[in-house]
């Protein structure tokens, strides 16, 4: 069985720009849920998705925003990045049900300049 | 505010010594305690996770334990393959999928 692919697996952007990660998820799996990795902050949860609904949110401002696709598969915006964005945006899927395990995809490594 | 705090912050350790991981957390209506372990330039690979204080679980040299105020991995006559980062990681009653995690211990083994 596949695991959770994320791409792209690296971006370089400027500030100013926006961004798109991709995420798809073990087959089955209807929850998405999206993390911010930064070696000062740890972990952060950015949302979670659940049958193209968002079900959950962080507290992070509205330049991040996501969805949620028929098939399960969800993408992550980024827009006006800033420099204190680069980070590893991991991606994460679920049954989504009562079951909290969560399988993580390697991430996409942003880095703003 | 909820919070999941991890010591120590690095731990260093020769083949076969054996030690634990600290986790502590304050976290209102926990639902469930997470432990991960990351490996670099890789996403957490799911370890264990405890309910209720007092229970246990086991998988091959890691033992993790709950209590109301913490939990602790075990590390048993530990390999180098062992070395990774462990996180620590809680859920609230709502909002099941949302973890709040620890900072992590990056844990080394020397053979």
């Amino acid at each position: 069985k596949a695991g959770v692919t994320q791409t792209p697996r690296y971006l370089i952007k400027t500030r100013g720009q926006q961004v798109t990660l991709s995420c798809s998820p073990i087959s089955g799996h209807r929850s998405v849920s999206w993390y911010q990795q930064t070696p000062g902050q740890g972990l952060q949860f950015l949302f979670e998705y659940f049958s193209e609904t968002q079900r959950n949110k962080g507290n992070f401002p509205g330049r991040f925003s996501g969805r949620q696709f028929s098939n399960s598969r969800s993408e992550m915006n980024v827009s006006t990045l800033e420099l204190g964005d680069s980070a590893l945006y991991l991606c994460a899927s679920s049954l989504g049900d009562t079951n909290e395990k969560l399988f993580f995809g390697s991430g996409t490594q942003l880095s703003v300049l | 505010e909820d919070q999941v705090t991890q010591s120590p912050e690095a731990l260093r350790l020769q083949e076969g010594e054996s030690s634990s991981l600290n986790c502590s957390y304050t976290v209102s209506g926990l639902r469930g305690l997470f432990w991960y372990r990351q490996d670099p330039g890789k996403g957490p690979e799911f370890l264990f996770t405890l309910y209720s204080a007092g229970e246990e679980k086991e998988k091959e040299r890691l033992k993790a334990t709950l209590t109301k105020k913490e939990s602790f991995l075990h590390i048993t006559a530990p390999k180098p393959e062992d070395s990774a980062t462990y996180l620590c990681a809680a859920s609230q009653a709502q909002g099941a999928q949302k973890l709040v995690f620890g900072q992590g211990t990056r844990l080394t083994i020397n053979p």
